[in-house]
């Protein structure tokens, strides 16, 4: 099982300003299977990234990901009020599909 | 649009038994993978279980391995999660997930059931 390290735990920035999320691996990932998901209070995860780079359906492009190998990162270019959530990467190339423990993105 | 309808969340006593479905509708269901995904009270996500579009292959945590069994029912569109002797670090929400068509990221998920294991 491949295990996923987030950090920081969590990050405290104003709107306006840029966010940068890691995600590490234990083990080597395939650049196709990396996946971030944000989630806001009381709602479902919904897809942002997904192929480490690829932006999901909708997703604005202020958000991009990158990274290859064991480290991967999230960045917001500029945060909007929105974006205030908490962000999860999972890799989805080798069963099972394990999440990182997250990164809550606060004001 | 896609939609993901859960129903069948609730309280059970450790050791029993529960099933979830999740009614799917506006995409190709059995094109898809689909899996089910969990986040305790407070906590993060843990992927529980998926399955192939064709219901031919399962795949498991090993923390539900043996316990909990993933099935489909392509003719009704329809996700199943059969969970046996339950225990109480399973209290989770459970959501049911759509698969993307390049891989197993979760592109549409449903709005989550809470399942409580307590006695």
């Amino acid at each position: 099982e491949i295990v996923l390290t987030q950090s920081p735990g969590t990050l405290s920035l104003s709107p306006g300003e840029r966010a940068t999320l890691s995600c590490r691996a234990s083990r080597s990932v395939s650049s196709a299977s990396l996946a971030w998901y944000q989630q806001k209070p009381g709602q479902a995860p919904s897809l942002l990234i997904y192929s480490a780079s690829r932006r999901a359906t909708g997703i604005p492009d202020r958000f991009s990901g990158s990274g290859s190998g064991t480290d991967f990162s999230l960045t917001i270019r500029r945060l909007e009020p929105e974006d205030f959530a908490v962000y999860y990467c999972q890799e989805y190339g080798t069963s099972p599909f394990t999440f990182g423990p997250g990164t809550k993105v606060e004001i | 649009e896609v939609q993901l309808f859960q129903s069948g969340g609730g309280f059970v006593q450790p050791g029993g038994s529960l099933r979830l479905s999740c009614a799917a509708s506006g995409f190709n269901f059995n094109g898809y993978g689909m899996t089910w995904v969990r986040q305790a009270p407070g906590k993060g996500l843990e992927w529980v279980a998926g399955i192939l579009g064709s219901g031919r292959r399962t795949y498991y945590a090993d923390s539900v391995k043996g316990r909990f069994t993933i099935s489909r029912d392509n003719s009704r569109g329809t996700l199943f999660l059969q969970m046996s002797s339950l225990r109480a670090n399973d209290t989770a929400v459970y959501y049911c997930t759509k698969t993307g068509g390049t891989g197993w990221q979760l592109d549409s998920w449903g709005h989550g059931t809470m399942v409580i294991v307590s006695s």
